[in-house]
């Protein structure tokens, strides 16, 4: 699966709108992105995930770039219980049908009030 | 709806016993993954099951460590014996399609101390 790249931290102000940067520079066609968060002491909690078009749905909207070599998860209205830990996940089929998740150090979001 | 139960939530014991969690995968789903996460190593994927046959097992660290898919509705991870370093939080998280771009569903984990 191709790597990912994101920020360690960021700080987003309470009711601004967070746009959290990944990058996926050897992203190949069929490889999906996905969006995981997990708030401390809690499960990851899947967001988003898209190919190639860009996804929204009432947690988040996913852009990708056209190259497909980054992108952007944007959460419209950052709220304090947004503060978490989020991954940008990018995964293929193996061949499996596993599309298996491999988790890096994503970014530390803290919303601020 | 439900989502994926996980138990017990919180286990400690001495090294050398045996220690059995549980998973229970949301309804309808047919595949079943198993994670641990710690401060070294992040998130790691065990195993995984599809339709309650293990495809993957590559993860597991040892074979102190086995899972079994006895149902459609319910997996377990077992350590025996258990050891200080096996103490982490060990997920479990379920996708409807077996082979699908789908997304897993975590549980809330079991945080496992290892005395």
């Amino acid at each position: 699966d191709a790597k990912t790249t994101q920020p360690p931290s960021m700080d987003c102000a309470e009711g601004r709108a967070a746009n959290l940067p990944c990058n996926h520079s050897t992203i190949s066609g069929n490889e999906y992105v996905y969006w995981y968060r997990q708030i401390h002491s809690q499960g990851p909690q899947y967001i988003i995930h898209g190919l190639k078009n860009n996804e929204t749905n009432e947690m988040a909207s996913l852009i990708i770039t056209e190259d497909r070599k980054s992108s952007t998860l944007i959460l419209p209205h950052a709220t304090l219980r947004d503060t978490a830990v989020y991954y940008c996940i990018v995964s293929r089929d193996s061949g499996a049908g596993s599309y298996q998740l491999t988790f890096g150090k994503g970014t530390k979001l803290s919303v601020i009030p | 709806d439900a989502g994926v139960i996980q138990s017990p939530r919180h286990e400690v014991t001495e090294m050398g016993q045996e220690v059995t969690l549980r998973c229970k995968p949301i309804s309808g789903h047919n595949s079943l993954f198993w994670y641990r996460q710690t401060m070294m190593r992040g998130l790691e994927l065990l195993i995984y099951f599809n339709n309650n046959v293990p495809i993957d097992d590559s993860g597991m660290p040892e074979d102190r460590f086995s899972a079994k898919m006895p149902n459609a509705s319910f997996s377990t991870l077992k350590i025996q014996p258990s050891e200080p370093r096996d103490s982490a939080v060990y997920f479990c998280a379920s996708r409807r399609d077996s082979y699908s771009n789908q997304p897993q569903h975590f549980g809330d984990g079991t945080r496992l101390s290892i005395l």
